[in-house]
């Protein structure tokens, strides 16, 4: 089924540890994004790439990092966990085009304790 | 960037219709989208605008009025399966969407 795979599902993590959630589409989007959503604030956009080779910061980057060596994959990374990183991630892709709507991944719970 | 704005929370009777409405403002704006989002999972493309004026969906609805910053989603007929958050998002000429903190509609029998 063609879609967006977001691993780990689930992960409790100590605090100052690195860590990388995975994001692999099959859908040939050029665009993907990463959004974190909290409690009453909804969804924060991270970081996006509009295509491989570029990405670029969205509204919270800080403390995040992500690479686009290919169309398909978007991996985010923890360089040194803090608690406030505690969220529930989402990976999206979108072909890009005016009425491209956003396809979302089934989402990371990440506990940094 | 954006400030977008909705309900937090609104109720309604099964069968009965429901409008959220979700005011915007944008540095850039290149469209409108409404996502739903059931408890525990990710959201799902409801609607887009771009242009003034009512879309229609089946059951569900979106309007929009760019000079006025403003749109809503109309729900009709609802169904106890309508419960769930909605999400107003607003996309810039970045291709970049940003989306309001959700409206949490139930569904009362």
């Amino acid at each position: 089924i063609a879609g967006i795979t977001q691993a780990p599902t689930s992960q409790i993590l100590a605090a100052g540890r690195r860590m990388t959630l995975r994001c692999t589409q099959d859908m040939r989007h050029n665009a993907m994004y990463w959004y974190r959503q909290d409690l009453g604030l909804g969804l924060r956009l991270i970081h996006y790439s509009n295509t491989a080779g570029t990405t670029g910061k969205g509204e919270v980057p800080d403390g995040y990092s992500v690479s686009r060596a290919n169309t398909d994959d978007f991996p985010l990374t923890l360089a040194s966990a803090v608690p406030s990183q505690t969220s529930v991630y989402f990976c999206a892709s979108s072909d890009g085009t005016a009425t491209g709507e956003l396809f979302f991944g089934e989402g990371s719970r990440l506990t940094v304790l | 960037g954006q400030n977008i704005d909705q309900p937090t929370e609104m109720t309604a009777t099964e069968g009965a219709i429901v409008q959220i409405n979700c005011t915007y403002q944008t540095s850039g704006f290149n469209g409108l989208f409404w996502y739903q989002q059931h408890a525990g999972e990710a959201p799902t493309f409801l609607s887009y605008n771009v242009l003034d004026g009512l879309e229609e969906k089946g059951r569900f609805s979106s309007f929009l009025s760019r000079s006025k910053g403003y749109s809503y989603l109309l729900l009709k007929e609802l169904q106890m399966k309508d419960s769930a958050s909605y999400l107003c998002a607003v996309r810039d000429r970045d291709y970049k969407l940003s989306f309001g903190a959700g409206t949490t509609v139930t569904v009362r029998a």
